[in-house]
């Protein structure tokens, strides 16, 4: 079946440009988290959705990081003015329900790779 | 807050046993550890996941210490495609339900 997939796989920018970064989740799953992933490192939580409410946004690195998810099922990571730090692989994942707490099994996307210039 | 503690690195020859450990020494008595690996230019996949007494799936095997203060993630004959990283989760690192990676164990497997 169809797992999650993510759009665009790899996005250039220059320094001062808004991206907009695509997740598809598993249809039907409610929980839907952003990670970033730094080079070398473990992937970084971002924010967590559960339907279209966003729940927790603590991960998101500043103000210029906003996501949305308005029908409860694709959701859009937009980075305002971006700064060369922005630079990372971007996660998204999604779980089959909404148990707060308890680590259900993520199932993650490819990534989006953003280098910012 | 659980943590866990992994191996930076680890090697492996093809067709060969692999054991992962990972230290988890404040977790307490009802929570799961949990298992990822991620795969070169690849999102992190799900592995395994146990309790107390010792798992099996498709993919691996995982013996959780008596104590568990400590599991052990087993591949029964590492191929080349299993090199990748291996990330032990603490259990309810985040308040949602997020996970909480640390930097995993790289392993590389030689043919």
């Amino acid at each position: 079946g169809a797992g999650v997939s993510q759009s665009p796989r790899y996005k250039v920018a220059k320094r001062g440009q808004d991206v907009a970064l695509r997740c598809d989740p598993i249809s039907g799953h409610v929980s839907l988290f952003w990670y970033q992933q730094a080079l070398g490192q473990g992937p970084e939580f971002l924010t967590y959705f559960q339907n279209e409410a966003q729940l927790d946004k603590s991960g998101l690195p500043s103000d210029r990081f906003f996501a949305e998810r308005p029908e409860g099922s694709v959701s859009t990571l937009k980075i305002q003015r971006t700064q060369q730090e922005d630079s990372a692989v971007y996660l998204c994942a999604s779980s089959v329900g909404g148990a707060i707490g308890y680590q259900e099994t993520q199932y993650f996307g490819p990534g989006t790779r953003l280098l910012v210039l | 807050d659980a943590k866990t503690t992994q191996p930076n690195s680890m090697e492996s020859n093809e067709e060969e046993p692999v054991h992962l450990p990972c230290n988890h020494s404040t977790i307490s008595g009802t929570d799961y550890i949990h298992w990822y690996r991620q795969l070169p230019s690849q999102g992190p996949e799900y592995v395994i996941h146990g309790l107390t007494s010792n798992v099996n799936n498709r993919m691996a095997s995982l013996a959780i210490a008596e104590d568990r203060k400590s599991s052990t993630l087993i591949l029964h004959r590492a191929t080349l495609r299993d090199a990748a990283v291996y990330y032990c989760i603490p259990p309810f690192g985040g308040s949602q339900g997020n996970l909480i990676f640390g930097k995993g164990t790289k392993l590389s497997v030689k043919p």
